[in-house]
Protein backbone atom coordinates (compact mmCIF):
# COMPACT_ATOMS: atom_id res chain seq x y z
CA UNK A 1 0.00 0.00 0.00
CA UNK A 2 1.30 3.67 -0.44
CA UNK A 3 2.22 5.24 2.30
CA UNK A 4 2.80 9.33 2.68
CA UNK A 5 4.99 10.39 5.34
CA UNK A 6 5.52 14.21 6.56
CA UNK A 7 8.67 14.35 8.63
CA UNK A 8 7.41 17.66 9.96
CA UNK A 9 5.13 17.40 13.01
CA UNK A 10 5.41 21.40 13.51
CA UNK A 11 6.73 24.10 11.54
CA UNK A 12 6.73 28.07 12.16
CA UNK A 13 7.13 30.99 9.82
CA UNK A 14 7.47 34.74 10.44
CA UNK A 15 4.53 36.63 8.51
CA UNK A 16 5.46 37.51 5.12
CA UNK A 17 7.89 35.12 4.73
CA UNK A 18 8.50 31.65 2.80
CA UNK A 19 7.92 28.31 4.46
CA UNK A 20 7.96 24.85 3.02
CA UNK A 21 6.53 21.67 4.07
CA UNK A 22 7.91 18.79 2.77
CA UNK A 23 6.27 15.53 2.36
CA UNK A 24 7.58 12.10 0.71
CA UNK A 25 5.36 8.99 -0.27
CA UNK A 26 6.39 5.69 -1.73
CA UNK A 27 4.41 3.94 -4.41
CA UNK A 28 5.43 1.14 -7.32
CA UNK A 29 2.55 3.48 -9.66
CA UNK A 30 3.95 5.13 -12.50
CA UNK A 31 0.13 7.56 -12.42
CA UNK A 32 -1.37 9.00 -9.67
CA UNK A 33 -2.11 12.67 -7.92
CA UNK A 34 -0.84 14.55 -5.04
CA UNK A 35 -2.26 16.80 -2.84
CA UNK A 36 -2.00 19.05 -0.19
CA UNK A 37 -4.82 20.17 2.34
CA UNK A 38 -5.26 22.82 4.71
CA UNK A 39 -7.16 22.27 8.18
CA UNK A 40 -7.98 25.07 10.15
CA UNK A 41 -9.17 25.53 13.75
CA UNK A 42 -12.42 25.20 11.97
CA UNK A 43 -11.67 21.32 10.77
CA UNK A 44 -12.45 21.87 7.76
CA UNK A 45 -10.41 20.65 5.24
CA UNK A 46 -9.63 22.44 2.19
CA UNK A 47 -7.93 22.18 -0.91
CA UNK A 48 -4.78 24.15 -1.36
CA UNK A 49 -2.98 22.58 -4.59
CA UNK A 50 -3.00 19.56 -6.67
CA UNK A 51 -0.76 18.03 -9.09
CA UNK A 52 -0.58 15.14 -11.95
CA UNK A 53 2.46 13.00 -11.50
CA UNK A 54 2.65 12.54 -15.61
CA UNK A 55 2.94 16.95 -15.73
CA UNK A 56 6.61 17.73 -14.93
CA UNK A 57 5.85 21.19 -14.29
CA UNK A 58 5.25 21.99 -10.93
CA UNK A 59 2.01 23.13 -9.69
CA UNK A 60 1.11 26.99 -8.29
CA UNK A 61 -1.99 28.40 -6.71
CA UNK A 62 -1.48 32.14 -5.90
CA UNK A 63 1.28 32.11 -3.00
CA UNK A 64 1.24 28.24 -2.97
CA UNK A 65 3.64 26.10 -5.21
CA UNK A 66 4.52 22.30 -4.73
CA UNK A 67 8.58 21.16 -6.10
CA UNK A 68 7.26 18.03 -7.03
CA UNK A 69 10.29 15.86 -7.46
CA UNK A 70 9.07 12.47 -8.96
CA UNK A 71 12.15 10.14 -8.86
CA UNK A 72 12.83 11.31 -5.56
CA UNK A 73 9.04 10.51 -4.47
CA UNK A 74 8.90 13.96 -2.52
CA UNK A 75 6.25 16.62 -2.90
CA UNK A 76 6.98 20.02 -0.59
CA UNK A 77 4.91 22.45 -0.46
CA UNK A 78 5.93 26.14 -0.24
CA UNK A 79 4.23 29.13 0.64
CA UNK A 80 5.91 32.30 -0.20
CA UNK A 81 4.61 36.30 1.67
CA UNK A 82 3.07 33.76 4.91
CA UNK A 83 -0.07 35.30 6.08
CA UNK A 84 -1.80 35.02 9.33
CA UNK A 85 -4.61 33.12 8.00
CA UNK A 86 -2.45 30.57 6.66
CA UNK A 87 -1.96 28.88 10.11
CA UNK A 88 -3.10 25.62 10.14
CA UNK A 89 -2.61 21.52 9.98
CA UNK A 90 -1.41 21.28 6.45
CA UNK A 91 -1.91 17.25 5.14
CA UNK A 92 0.09 15.84 1.71
CA UNK A 93 -2.24 13.15 -0.14
CA UNK A 94 -1.43 10.65 -2.77
CA UNK A 95 -4.48 9.46 -4.92
CA UNK A 96 -3.78 5.94 -6.82
CA UNK A 97 -5.65 6.33 -10.48
CA UNK A 98 -5.48 2.20 -10.09
CA UNK A 99 -6.30 0.96 -6.44
CA UNK A 100 -9.89 1.65 -6.34
CA UNK A 101 -8.42 5.49 -6.31
CA UNK A 102 -7.21 5.23 -2.94
CA UNK A 103 -6.60 8.29 -1.12
CA UNK A 104 -4.12 8.30 1.86
CA UNK A 105 -3.00 10.75 4.06
CA UNK A 106 0.18 11.81 5.63
CA UNK A 107 0.26 12.71 9.44
CA UNK A 108 -0.05 16.41 9.17
CA UNK A 109 2.54 19.61 9.81
CA UNK A 110 1.14 21.85 12.14
CA UNK A 111 2.07 25.52 10.68
CA UNK A 112 2.31 28.46 12.86
CA UNK A 113 2.24 31.83 11.80
CA UNK A 114 3.90 34.62 13.88
CA UNK A 115 3.19 38.06 13.48
CA UNK B 1 -19.39 24.46 1.32
CA UNK B 2 -18.02 21.23 -0.55
CA UNK B 3 -21.16 19.58 -0.76
CA UNK B 4 -20.90 16.75 1.37
CA UNK B 5 -22.86 16.74 4.29
CA UNK B 6 -22.07 14.76 7.50
CA UNK B 7 -24.68 14.36 10.48
CA UNK B 8 -24.61 14.44 13.22
CA UNK B 9 -22.00 17.45 13.58
CA UNK B 10 -21.43 16.47 17.31
CA UNK B 11 -22.08 13.23 19.44
CA UNK B 12 -21.38 12.04 22.71
CA UNK B 13 -22.26 8.44 24.00
CA UNK B 14 -21.13 6.68 26.53
CA UNK B 15 -18.27 3.62 26.08
CA UNK B 16 -20.63 0.49 25.03
CA UNK B 17 -22.77 2.22 23.41
CA UNK B 18 -23.33 1.91 19.08
CA UNK B 19 -23.97 5.08 17.42
CA UNK B 20 -24.45 5.87 13.26
CA UNK B 21 -22.80 8.62 11.37
CA UNK B 22 -24.45 9.34 8.49
CA UNK B 23 -22.86 11.18 5.03
CA UNK B 24 -24.47 12.64 2.03
CA UNK B 25 -21.87 12.74 -0.98
CA UNK B 26 -21.64 15.51 -3.12
CA UNK B 27 -24.43 15.07 -6.23
CA UNK B 28 -23.20 12.64 -8.58
CA UNK B 29 -19.96 11.27 -6.56
CA UNK B 30 -20.34 7.74 -6.43
CA UNK B 31 -17.04 7.12 -4.37
CA UNK B 32 -17.14 7.41 -0.49
CA UNK B 33 -14.78 7.43 2.24
CA UNK B 34 -14.53 7.30 6.11
CA UNK B 35 -11.48 8.69 8.12
CA UNK B 36 -10.67 9.08 11.52
CA UNK B 37 -8.77 11.82 12.96
CA UNK B 38 -8.01 11.58 16.49
CA UNK B 39 -7.20 14.34 18.53
CA UNK B 40 -4.15 16.37 16.79
CA UNK B 41 -3.46 13.61 14.59
CA UNK B 42 -3.61 12.54 11.24
CA UNK B 43 -6.10 11.24 8.90
CA UNK B 44 -6.60 7.41 9.10
CA UNK B 45 -8.53 5.44 6.52
CA UNK B 46 -11.22 3.45 6.86
CA UNK B 47 -13.15 2.49 4.83
CA UNK B 48 -13.87 3.15 0.72
CA UNK B 49 -17.36 2.21 -0.92
CA UNK B 50 -17.89 3.31 -4.36
CA UNK B 51 -21.72 2.86 -5.71
CA UNK B 52 -22.98 0.73 -3.09
CA UNK B 53 -19.83 -1.80 -2.74
CA UNK B 54 -17.23 -1.77 -0.47
CA UNK B 55 -13.80 -0.66 -2.49
CA UNK B 56 -10.91 -0.85 -0.07
CA UNK B 57 -10.42 -1.18 3.63
CA UNK B 58 -8.08 0.76 5.44
CA UNK B 59 -7.37 0.26 9.47
CA UNK B 60 -10.63 -0.38 10.33
CA UNK B 61 -11.97 -2.40 13.50
CA UNK B 62 -14.21 -4.94 13.30
CA UNK B 63 -16.21 -2.90 16.09
CA UNK B 64 -16.47 -0.47 13.06
CA UNK B 65 -18.74 -1.54 9.57
CA UNK B 66 -20.35 0.80 6.69
CA UNK B 67 -21.94 0.45 4.19
CA UNK B 68 -23.14 2.67 0.88
CA UNK B 69 -27.38 2.84 -0.11
CA UNK B 70 -29.01 2.75 -2.99
CA UNK B 71 -28.99 6.58 -3.11
CA UNK B 72 -25.01 6.58 -2.19
CA UNK B 73 -25.34 8.22 1.02
CA UNK B 74 -23.13 6.41 3.06
CA UNK B 75 -23.39 5.29 6.83
CA UNK B 76 -20.68 4.28 9.38
CA UNK B 77 -21.55 2.22 12.98
CA UNK B 78 -19.23 2.46 15.92
CA UNK B 79 -20.38 -0.53 18.28
CA UNK B 80 -18.66 -1.44 21.38
CA UNK B 81 -17.98 2.11 21.91
CA UNK B 82 -14.49 2.61 24.10
CA UNK B 83 -12.76 5.75 25.18
CA UNK B 84 -10.18 5.50 22.09
CA UNK B 85 -12.89 5.94 19.82
CA UNK B 86 -13.35 9.35 20.64
CA UNK B 87 -12.14 11.25 17.42
CA UNK B 88 -13.45 14.13 14.57
CA UNK B 89 -14.67 11.39 11.60
CA UNK B 90 -14.82 12.62 8.70
CA UNK B 91 -16.56 11.24 5.30
CA UNK B 92 -15.51 12.56 1.88
CA UNK B 93 -16.79 11.80 -1.59
CA UNK B 94 -15.29 12.27 -5.01
CA UNK B 95 -16.00 11.12 -8.71
CA UNK B 96 -13.55 8.08 -9.69
CA UNK B 97 -12.68 6.84 -12.44
CA UNK B 98 -10.62 8.58 -15.14
CA UNK B 99 -11.81 11.89 -14.37
CA UNK B 100 -9.93 11.89 -10.96
CA UNK B 101 -10.17 14.95 -8.62
CA UNK B 102 -9.38 15.83 -5.09
CA UNK B 103 -11.77 14.17 -2.18
CA UNK B 104 -14.30 16.63 -0.91
CA UNK B 105 -14.83 16.76 2.65
CA UNK B 106 -17.84 16.79 4.84
CA UNK B 107 -17.18 19.24 7.83
CA UNK B 108 -16.70 15.62 10.26
CA UNK B 109 -18.69 14.52 12.90
CA UNK B 110 -16.48 14.72 16.58
CA UNK B 111 -17.57 12.04 19.21
CA UNK B 112 -17.06 12.04 22.47
CA UNK B 113 -16.74 8.82 24.19
CA UNK B 114 -17.68 9.28 28.01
Amino acid sequence: AQTVTQSQPEMSVQEAETVTLSCTYDTSESDYYLFWYKQPPSRQMILVIRQEAYKQQNATENRFSVNFQKAAKSFSLKISDSQLGDAAMYFCAYRSLYNNNDMRFGAGTRLTVKP
Amino acid sequence: DSGVTQTPKHLITATGQRVTLRCSPRSGDLSVYWYQQSLDQGLQFLIQYYNGEERAKGNILERFSAQQFPDLHSELNLSSLELGDSALYFCASSVTGSMNTEAFFGQGTRLTVV
